[in-house]
């Protein structure tokens, strides 16, 4: 299958910090890419939808001036976590779509840890 | 609204035994798609089966195991005599159909069910 990664997959910031992780595709060209954000011992829940050459689309309750996403080439988006703060100490997974075809697989990214102190 | 609910919160089993994890979803959508993914301690999420909503078929991959049915609902995963590496936590997702029928998009994940295996 098709390998996406993420860097860093683990980062510890002080609060008031800005954050940058990125999402690769490293095999195939993804126009779409999600992010999910994963709290200890809870479920993922999709921050946002990343398009390439277009804004994100946010879910409800997802402040967008906060989560910065940029999704400026078919293999690369990235999430910035602006001023970040402990309530802000997460786990980060993106996914990106590969059409094969005329169907499309999603491929999870290993994750990012995001440590606020 | 899209909704997966998990109700087992931990299944704690001993080696061998076999293990069914209850997935109940809710859609509006006449066409959808259904996961179950493993998330080890390491975080990665492993891909285990995807499902199209019209292919109620049940499916069997080495000791595991999926149970679709549309009437109820629900998509059961069973794992067959249970090893101490299927400790992890699964997730039951669903899917909107986006393009046609012929895609989907964005994932509504389950709360997970942790489930640990002793030997």
């Amino acid at each position: 299958g098709a390998v996406v990664s993420q860097h860093p997959s683990r980062v510890i910031c002080k609060s008031g910090t800005s954050v940058k992780i990125e999402c690769r595709s490293l095999d195939f060209q993804a126009t779409t890419m999600f992010w999910y954000r994963q709290f200890p011992k809870q479920s993922l829940m999709l921050m946002a939808t990343s398009n390439e050459g277009s804004k994100a689309t946010y879910e409800q309750g997802v402040e967008k001036d906060k989560f910065l996403i940029n999704h400026a080439s078919l293999t690369l988006s990235t999430l910035t976590v602006t001023s970040a703060h402990p309530e802000d100490s997460s786990f980060y997974i993106c996914s990106a779509l590969d059409w094969t075809d005329s169907y499309n697989e999603q491929f999870f990214g290993p994750g990012t840890r995001l440590t606020v102190l | 609204a899209q909704k997966v609910t998990q109700a087992q919160t931990e299944i704690s089993v001993v080696e061998k035994e076999d293990v069914t994890l209850d997935c109940v979803y809710e859609t509006r959508d006449t066409t959808y798609y259904l996961f179950w993914y493993k998330q080890p301690p390491s975080g990665e999420l492993v891909f285990l089966i995807r499902r199209n909503s019209f292919d109620e078929q049940n499916e069997i991959s080495g000791r595991y195991s999926w149970n679709f049915q549309k009437s109820t609902s629900s998509f059961n995963f069973t794992i067959t005599a249970s090893q101490v590496v299927d400790s992890a936590v699964y997730f039951c997702a669903l899917s909107e159909v986006v393009a046609g029928g012929t895609s989907y998009g964005k994932l509504t994940f389950g709360q997970g069910t942790i489930l640990t295996v002793h030997p």
